[in-house]
């Protein structure tokens, strides 16, 4: 299985909206709203920030939305904070039952 | 609230067995509801799904891993575990635990190292 495709880094200023695409096949993204992102600052364990495409888990700013369209998924980061910097992944449920993730994207808030 | 806890060797000679178990505390892992997982990640590198497990004991691997690779769940201690054989260097990674089709919970990750 191939890795999704992820920009390596984007970066934006506080209080500015940056996006982050996910692009996958019609055997992943395409096919399945199973897409998760992850957020993992420095030195810790990923963190679960959007579930099945567009989800919040309980205790996530909704400064973080996600959505898909057609093999493409996007993590929205609106009004950007200094502790927003960190590494994102995405992840999707494949047809042959698996999990594939994303190369991750290095966000900088500048 | 629900934790995960990965323990094991940090340190595997080439060749041999990695031998890792997650220990689920705060919930039943017989829940049916869930799958567990085992995640990996080469220091300064990506996010690599290694497979899952439900309480049934159903897996599903990543087909690269997918002939060295066993998952078992024991029941009876809330535990799941990872075995990988004929280790190499580039296994060497931090592996990680976590709950779910959308790894809602994951355990703070342990460094296993490959080395002679």
């Amino acid at each position: 299985q191939s890795a999704l495709t992820q920009p390596p880094s984007v970066s934006g200023s506080p209080g500015q909206s940056v996006t982050i695409s996910c692009i996958g096949t019609s055997s992943d993204v395409g096919s399945y709203n199973r897409v998760s992102w992850y957020q993992q600052p420095p030195g810790t364990a990923p963190k679960l920030i959007i579930y099945e495409v567009s989800n919040r888990p309980s205790g996530v700013p909704d400064r973080f939305s996600g959505s898909k369209s057609g093999n493409t998924a996007s993590l929205i980061i609106s009004g950007l904070q200094a502790e927003d910097e960190a590494d994102y992944y995405c992840s999707s449920f494949t047809s042959s039952r698996t999990l594939v993730f994303g190369g991750g994207t290095k966000l900088t808030v500048l | 609230q629900v934790q995960l806890q990965e323990s094991g060797p940090g340190l595997v000679k080439p060749s041999q067995t990695l031998s890792l178990t997650c220990t689920v505390s705060g919930g039943s892992i017989s829940n049916g509801s869930y799958c567990w997982n085992w995640i990996r990640q080469p220091a300064g590198k990506g996010l690599e799904w290694i497979g899952r497990i439900y309480a049934s004991g159903s897996t599903n691997y990543n087909p690269s891993l997918k002939s060295r690779v066993t998952i078992l769940v024991d029941t009876s201690k809330n535990q799941f575990s990872l075995n990988l054989k004929s280790v190499t260097a580039a296994d060497t990674a931090v592996y990680y635990c976590a709950r779910g089709v959308g790894l809602g919970y994951w355990g703070q990750g342990t460094l296993v190292t490959v080395s002679s």
